[in-house]
């Protein structure tokens, strides 16, 4: 079981909006670290997509955004595309563990 | 460009120790700027913290896995290894190398994976 907990799949047609939740608690994101998020492809590794809550990398299209509040945070997609089916997690910070937790994950369709 | 490259066997016997190196290239391992760790994802799952290692050698387990745990660093190589002892089929998964990002507590780089499957 995650100690970050997110919805196992979304989906949505091209063109459409779709969000991802990220529920945490105060041991992780509500004691004010911050949310990151990672798209991983099949067969590949995850990368990053989202640092410090909702700056993007260079290279990450601005159709991705995110939000993060009190104990959870969010990550949407607009203008969904083909190519952004993928998982997606989320990942925090909890200062008991002194280490990464991540989301379970969430599938994105594109119908 | 920083690059992290896993190397070790793709198959280890149950309870026998699972030894995986990530040898890093750009970015010196005795930097004191970033910390080091290894994340795993079981087929068809999430993933899964496994550790940490800073430059100076001090270092964080997820608790389920202490009692099998040990990660060091090598500056002299640069290189971070991984052991995992008394593996089982559970262990069975696609083992990462990470570095810390650099403005904050996620993953700025990966590896690109290396499966290692637990099976006799």
């Amino acid at each position: 079981q995650s100690v970050l907990t997110q919805p196992p799949s979304v989906s949505g047609a091209p063109g459409q909006r779709v969000t991802i939740s990220c529920t945490g608690s105060s041991s992780n994101i509500g004691a004010g670290y911050d949310v990151h998020w990672y798209q991983q492809l099949p067969g590949t590794a995850p990368k990053l997509l989202i640092y410090g809550n909702i700056n993007r990398p260079s290279g990450v299209p601005d159709r991705f955004s995110a939000s993060k509040s009190g104990t959870s945070a969010s990550l949407a997609i607009s203008g969904l595309q083909a190519e952004d089916e993928a998982d997606y997690y989320c990942q925090s910070y909890e200062s008991g563990l002194i280490g990464w937790v991540f989301g379970g994950g969430t599938k994105l369709t594109v119908l | 460009q920083l690059q992290l490259q896993e190397s070790g066997p793709g198959l280890v016997k149950p309870s026998e120790t699972l030894s995986l190196t990530c040898t890093v290239s750009d970015v010196s391992t005795s930097s004191r700027s970033y910390y080091w760790g290894w994340i795993r994802q079981p087929p068809g799952k999430g993933l899964e913290w496994i550790g940490s290692v800073y430059y100076s050698g001090s270092t964080s387990y997820r608790p389920s896995l202490k009692s099998r745990v040990t990660i060091s660093v090598d500056t002299s190589k640069n290189q971070f290894s991984l052991k995992l002892s008394s593996v089982t089929a559970a262990d069975t998964a696609v083992y990462y190398c990470a570095r810390q990002g650099a403005y904050g507590d996620y993953v700025g780089h990966w590896g690109q994976g290396t499966l290692v499957t637990v099976s006799s």
